[in-house]
This record gives C-alpha cells, sequence and structure tokens, in this order.
C-alpha cells in the first residue's frame, strides 16, 4: 500500500535560518504529492504540491521537487520566520486510490526569534 | 468562497456515550472525505463519498462508526458507543470531482473520558 513517511520533530530553528523537512514516499504508480501546514488552533492548509516527476511546488518562499528517482519530496525554506512554527505533513494521492491522501506523521517546526 | 464547516468545534463524553459531528463541504463539491486525526500522528480516511455514494469505507470501524450524506451535500459522521481510543480530532475535507485538492475544515476536537 501506499506510504509517506517524514523527519520526526520537533525542529527547532533561529529566525532567517534554512529549513529542510524530509520527506519520502511508498506507491505504485505515478502519485500526487503535497505538503500542508497546520498552524496551532487551525485546520489543515494546502501548502504546496507537484503532480509528476521533477515538478517543483512553491509558496509563500516554501519549495519542494518530486524526486521519483528517489522517492522524495523534501520540503524548503531559505529563510524561516517566527510566522512559520507550525506542524507540516507530507501526502500523496493516487487517482487509483480515488484521490485519497495518505499522510506522513508530521513534523512541528518551531522558530524562535 | 466560504471554506468547510464543522460543528461542534469540541465534543466532550464519556465512554459507550453516541456523538455525532456535521459538515458541510465547499459548495460545488462533489467529493466528501472524514478523516481521523489522532494527536502527533497524522490524518487516516475513515470515509469517502462522492455525490451521496461512498466511494471508499474501508477503514471505517463499522461496529460503532457510521456516515451519511443522504443529498449529495451535507455529511454526517457518527460514533455509538465511544470508546476511549476514539479521541481525536475528527477533519472533513472537501474537493472538486477533476481535482485532487482537498480543503479542510476546522475540525471537531473529541475527548472521551
Amino acid at each position: 500500500g501506499n506510504s509517506v513517511t517524514q523527519m520526526e520533530g520537533p525542529v527547532t530553528l533561529s529566525e532567517e535560518a534554512f529549513l529542510t523537512i524530509n520527506c519520502t514516499y511508498t506507491a505504485t504508480g505515478y502519485p500526487s504529492l503535497f505538503w500542508y501546514v497546520q498552524y496551532p488552533g487551525e485546520g489543515l492548509q494546502l501548502l504546496l504540491k507537484a503532480t509528476k516527476a521533477d515538478d517543483k511546488g512553491s509558496n509563500k518562499g516554501f519549495e519542494a521537487t518530486y524526486r521519483k528517482e528517489t522517492t522524495s519530496f523534501h520540503l524548503e525554506k531559505g529563510s524561516v520566520q517566527v510566522s512559520d512554527s507550525a506542524v507540516y505533513f507530507c501526502a500523496l494521492s493516487a487517482i487509483r486510490a480515488g484521490n485519497m491522501l495518505t499522510f506522513g506523521g508530521g513534523t512541528r517546526l518551531m522558530v524562535k526569534p | 468562497e466560504a471554506g468547510v464547516a464543522q460543528s461542534p468545534r469540541y465534543k466532550i463524553i464519556e465512554k459507550r456515550q453516541s456523538v455525532a459531528f456535521w459538515c458541510n463541504p465547499i459548495s460545488g463539491h462533489a467529493t466528501l472525505y472524514w478523516y481521523q486525526q489522532i494527536l502527533g500522528q497524522g490524518p487516516k480516511l475513515l470515509i469517502q463519498f462522492q455525490n451521496n455514494g461512498v466511494v471508499d469505507d474501508s477503514q471505517l470501524p463499522k461496529d460503532r462508526f457510521s456516515a451519511e450524506r443522504l443529498k449529495g451535500v451535507d455529511s454526517t459522521l457518527k460514533i455509538q458507543p465511544a470508546k476511549l481510543e476514539d479521541s481525536a480530532v475528527y477533519l472533513c475535507a472537501s474537493s472538486l470531482v477533476t481535482s485532487n485538492e482537498q480543503y479542510f475544515g476546522p475540525g471537531t476536537r473529541l475527548t472521551v473520558t
């Protein structure tokens, strides 16, 4: 079956530091890949997505590249802000599975001023 | 455009009691999902509807959980009787049939004591 593995947190960074959150996946076929963000007390929000190999998703300074050869979709940001503190979820969906999302366990990011 | 609405936001019940959650998807979204998110974990799909038909309920504990979407719009998820391990956030999401982007509601946090 499909599965997503992401690095465990919490990840604690100082403001303006570089961020990487690792995500790898197992899936049959060609899934779409997503990063969702969950701010404290709020629901999940789509941060970015990529639908095919070598696609780069980007939003709000965050980027992730769909790497089929390494089955990875690592999230990066060049300079984090305190307001980026949240839980980040990597996920995949496959048409064969009705586009249901399979999530990783989440990574909590804490950014200190 | 209004987002996915869920109610109640919080619910505390005793074990063996019953509880129901309500979801109103984004207008025009034919596909509706219910996910269970246990603290510290990623969301897991419980059931997926397309219009008023069930697409996937393979992960729904049918001995105690039920869900319906009678008119293809609003949906209700019920638990009867609740167990301690049902304590979680229940998330509703919706999407267009032609899209793999899901939009999430704020969730209902259930505590079973």
